[in-house]
This record gives C-alpha cells, sequence and structure tokens, in this order.
C-alpha cells in the first residue's frame, strides 16, 4: 500500500543551524508530494508541494525535491529560526480526489 | 468563510456517551475529509466526501463512527458510545480538487474519560 517514512525525532538545532528532515515514500504510479507543518497550538498548514519528479517545491525558505529514483522528499533550510519549531509532516496523495496520507510527523525544536 | 472552521474546539465526553463534531468547509470546495490524530502522531484517514457522496469510508475505525455531509457542505462526524481509544484530535479537511494540498482546520480535540 502507500505509505511515508520521516526520520524520527525530536530534533533540536541551534539557531541558523542547517536542517534535513528525511522522507521516503512507497507508491504506484506518480503522487504528489507535500510537507505540512503543524506549529504548537495550530492546525496543519501547507508548506510546500511538487506533482512530479524533480519539481522542487518551496516556501518559507524551506525547499524539497521529488526524486523518483529514490522516492524521497527530504526537507531542507540552509538556516533555521527559533519560530521554525514545530512538528513536520511528510505526506502524499495519489490523485486530486484521493486521500493524503501522512507520514509519523518529526518535531524540531529550535534553541536561541 | 476564509478557512475551514470546526467545534467544538474541545470536547470532554464520558465513556459511553455520544458526540457529534462539525466542520464548516471553505464555501465551494467540493472534497471535504475527515482524519483522526492521536497525540503524537501524524493524522489518520477516516472519511471522503464529494459533494454529499460519501466515497471513502475505509478508515472509520468500527460502525461507531458515522459521517454525513447532507447537502454538500457542513459535515458531521458522529461518534457513538465513546471509548477512551477514541480520544484524539479530529481534523477536517477541504479541497476544491486540485492537486495543491488541502486546507485543514484547527480540529476538535476529544478526550474521553
Amino acid at each position: 500500500g502507500n505509505s511515508v517514512t520521516q526520520m524520527e525525532g525530536p530534533v533540536t538545532l541551534s539557531e541558523e543551524a542547517f536542517l534535513t528532515i528525511n522522507c521516503t515514500y512507497t507508491a504506484t504510479g506518480y503522487p504528489s508530494l507535500f510537507w505540512y507543518v503543524q506549529y504548537p497550538g495550530e492546525g496543519l498548514q501547507l508548506l510546500l508541494k511538487a506533482t512530479k519528479a524533480d519539481d522542487k517545491g518551496s516556501n518559507k525558505g524551506f525547499e524539497a525535491t521529488y526524486r523518483k529514483e529514490t522516492t524521497s522528499f527530504h526537507l531542507e533550510k540552509g538556516s533555521v529560526q527559533v519560530s521554525d519549531s514545530a512538528v513536520y509532516f511528510c505526506a502524499l496523495m495519489k490523485t486530486s480526489y484521493d486521500k493524503v496520507i501522512f507520514g509519523p510527523g518529526t518535531s524540531l525544536s529550535v534553541i536561541p | 468563510g476564509a478557512g475551514v472552521s470546526q467545534s467544538p474546539r474541545y470536547k470532554v465526553a464520558k465513556r459511553g456517551q455520544d458526540v457529534a463534531l462539525r466542520c464548516d468547509p471553505i464555501s465551494g470546495h467540493v472534497s471535504l475529509f475527515w482524519y483522526q490524530q492521536a497525540l503524537g502522531q501524524g493524522p489518520e484517514f477516516l472519511t471522503y466526501f464529494q459533494n454529499e457522496a460519501q466515497l471513502d469510508k475505509s478508515g472509520l475505525p468500527s460502525d461507531r463512527f458515522f459521517a454525513e455531509r447532507p447537502e454538500g457542505s457542513v459535515s458531521t462526524l458522529k461518534i457513538q458510545r465513546t471509548q477512551q481509544e477514541d480520544s484524539a484530535v479530529y481534523l477536517c479537511a477541504s479541497s476544491l480538487g486540485v492537486d495543491s494540498g488541502y486546507t485543514f482546520g484547527s480540529g476538535t480535540r476529544l478526550t474521553v474519560v
């Protein structure tokens, strides 16, 4: 079946450090891939997306590239801020009308 | 409205009590999803509506869970005879149906005591 695997957290980084959160997926065909973020006490928000192989999604300094050959969609940011502290979810969707399948989430804490 | 609205924001139910959770999607959004998010885990799919039609209910954990969207807009998730394992945040999401992801509500946190 379709599934998403993420690196386990929690991840703790100092401000301005480089961030990588690994994500790999299992799916047939060519799913759309997403990163969602959940800030403390808030709902899920779409952070970025990519809909086909080699696409790069980017937003708020975060980037992720859709790698079909490694079935990966790793999230990166060059310099994290305290305000980036949140839980990050990698997710996939097979078609426009299909359900979104989420990974277990990775908690990130950024300390000053 | 501007976003997906869910109510109540918090619900405490005694074990065995029935609960109803409401979702107001973004106006005009065709697709509506319900998810269950247990503490420290990712959201798990429960059910999906396209307009008023429930096209997928494969994620509903038991026959105590029931969802409806009679007029293709507001949706209600009903849980009968609640049990402690039903304690979770219930998330609703809606979409126009294009590959842009979904807009999630803030969720209803259900605690069964």
